[in-house]
This record gives C-alpha cells, structure tokens and sequence, in this order.
C-alpha cells in the first residue's frame, strides 16, 4: 500500500506558523473528505488533531486547522508552540486496493 | 472516558501465530467500528485492519491479508487481532483505535498506548 507523502521534518521559531502538505491521489485525499491529521509525541499513542479535512474534536487548540486542495491535504498549525514539537501523520480513506492509509509523517521542531 | 487496553504482545518466532486483544470501556463499544494500527520501532504509523460496529464489514491492508484476522465480542467489549505466519516485518508496536463513528469506518480518534510484538526468532 502506497504512503501519502509528507515532509520529513519541518522547523521553524516559536510564534511563528507551519504548514504540513500531504500528497496523495484522486483515490484517496483528492476523491474524499476522510483525511485526518493526528499529532505523536515520542513514546505515546497518536492524538486526533483533526478529522473531516478541517474539523477539530473538542479540546484540540484551534491554532491548528486543515483544509485540501485537489490531491493535496494540509495541517497548519499557527502560533507555535514548544508544546506541538512531535511527529505529524495524515490519513485518508482511499478506495484502492487498501480501504485506508496513513501519511509517511513529519518531524516538527520548535527551534 | 474512553479507555482502550492492549495486551497479548510478546517475542514470538517467525511462522508462529499470536492474538492480540483490546478491551474497551466508556463508551458504547458495539455502536463503533475499530482499528488495528502498528508502527515498527521508529518508522511512521501503519494501518493494519478495520472491523463495522457489528462485525460485518472487515478490512484488511496489503500487507497482513490472508495472514491477520480481525475480529470482536460485543459482549465482552473486546477487540481483537489474530496474526498468523508472522514475519520479522511484523515487529511493531500494535494500537487499537476507536472510530469516530459515520456510514463508513474511516477515521480512528481514540488510541490504546499500544502492545510490542517482536517476531525474531
């Protein structure tokens, strides 16, 4: 099963904003609104970060958002913070020989 | 609160078999679809399988079908994962994960902290 692509890492200052693209094809993000971003600490289970390409469950700071663009998806997270260094993953349903795949995730540091 | 615990992880040898289960507490455990996700020690996450609410749609990734199956007891609120045939590639930490709930089962929102499988022999 083919990974949606991501960045490998992105960094930038405290305060600052990033923006997380994640790639896939009309299969997948491009053909349906089931792509979701999930945040990883180091040694702890992913937490949902958004669903629906742009919907916050509640209790997730509204600094970060989502939106997608044709094939592309994407997590922006504004106003960063030391906090939201971890790992970033995407996923998507996808209606190809898998019925669901994950981005190849993205390093955030907060330098 | 929704809690999901993993167990059944261990050191298994390659072409041996292991079940893998997820009991679930805090919520309505039979109105929701759930999901197998590994990761292998430090590469990205990987979807292994989903099963509906009521056990009758299943999905599986290319890598696992035909050798893991899924499967759940409504009545014992428990999830679980056989794996058969199990190779070196299988080593990986394991997490259930909720779904959010829909007409289709394609989004996971709450996450088990997850049990190590290590196929080596």
């Amino acid at each position: 099963q083919s990974a949606l692509t991501q960045p490998a890492s992105v960094s930038e200052s405290p305060g600052q904003s990033i923006t997380i693209s994640c790639t896939g094809t009309s299969s997948d993000v491009g053909g349906y609104d089931y792509v979701s971003w999930y945040q990883q600490h180091p040694g702890k289970a992913p937490k949902l970060m958004i669903y629906d390409v742009s919907q916050r469950p509640s209790g997730v700071s509204n600094r970060f958002s989502g939106s997608k663009s044709g094939n592309t998806a994407s997590l922006t997270i504004s106003g960063l913070q030391a906090e939201d260094e971890a790992d970033y993953y995407c996923s998507s349903y996808s209606s190809s020989s898998t019925y669901y795949v994950f981005g190849t995730g993205t390093e955030v540091t907060v330098l | 609160q929704v809690q999901l615990v993993e167990s059944g992880g261990g050191v298994v040898q390659p072409g041996r078999s292991l079940r893998l289960s997820c009991a679930a507490s805090g919520f309505s455990f039979s109105g929701y679809g759930m999901h197998w996700v590994r990761q292998a020690p430090g590469k990205g996450l990987e979807w292994v399988a989903v099963i509906y609410f009521d056990g009758s749609i299943k999905h599986y990734g290319d890598s696992v079908k035909g050798r893991f199956t899924i499967s759940r007891d409504n009545s014992k609120n428990t999830l679980y994962l056989q794996m058969s045939s199990l190779r070196a590639e299988d080593t990986a930490v394991y997490y259930c994960a909720r779904d959010r709930g829909g007409v289709v089962a394609v989004q996971p929102d709450y996450w088990g902290q997850g049990t190590l499988v290590t196929v080596s022999s």
